[in-house]
């Protein structure tokens, strides 16, 4: 596709339940994030992938966040047994390169915790 | 402190005024800096970086950075209603590529 896109766009959720958000880079790109951003903030980082790997997960706040991008392409971030506290925009962005910072964020997926 | 901060605003400016964002960092070592924008209700764009000392100029828009003062501007010149929007200052965090460290972002207002 043309830019990084995400799924779903809105996801609402009950307290407890596990969700899974999706991200698509731009063809190409090698390095993958993901931020959260609640209203009124700047992004958040949570983690960055380089190929496959995790490259740098130090901003996942805790074990019930998860993320994966086993091709290399696609990345799923999942957070399991969802509170209150996690509703937000989960944002993904694609790079070049590692060391590349134009970063392109994808529209988001907004969760919602009941 | 925070290692990115700025002004949270709203900063209200009238249209063909000149517009100032301001952004602090702590961290000496940073070499890099960008400023994206982020209309309501969509995701940041990248609209300026700047790698050294001094003024960068893009269009309307100025970067300036100061090492020595830790800090780095945003100057819109003839600032317009397309030009309200929220604007977030971000470094590397540690001068890695990687993991890019924004500020709480600060919301311009241009009124007609």
């Amino acid at each position: 596709g043309a830019g990084v896109s995400q799924t779903p766009s809105n996801k609402v959720t009950e307290k407890g339940k596990y969700v899974e958000l999706r991200c698509d880079p731009i063809s190409g790109h090698t390095a993958l994030y993901w931020y959260r951003q609640s209203l009124g903030q700047g992004p958040e980082f949570l983690i960055y992938f380089q190929g496959t790997g995790a490259a740098d997960d130090s901003g996942l706040p805790n074990d019930r966040f998860f993320a994966v991008r086993p091709e290399g392409s696609v990345s799923t971030l999942k957070i399991q047994r969802t509170e209150r506290g996690d509703s937000a925009v989960y944002l993904c962005a694609s790079s070049f390169t590692r060391t590349g910072t134009e970063l392109f964020f994808g529209e988001g997926s907004r969760l919602t915790v009941l | 402190q925070k290692e990115v901060e700025q002004n949270s605003g709203p900063l209200s400016v009238p249209e063909g005024a000149i517009a100032s964002l301001n952004c602090t960092y702590s961290d000496r070592g940073s070499q890099s800096f960008f400023w994206y924008r982020q209309y309501s209700g969509k995701s940041p764009e990248l609209i300026m970086s700047i790698y050294s000392n001094g003024d960068k100029e893009d269009g309307r828009f100025t970067a300036q950075l100061n090492k020595a003062s830790q800090y780095v501007s945003l100057l819109i010149r003839d600032s317009q209603p397309s030009d309200s929007a929220t604007y977030l200052c971000a470094a590397p965090w540690r001068n890695q590529g990687g993991k890019l460290i924004f500020g709480q972002g600060t919301e311009l207002s241009v009124k007609p």
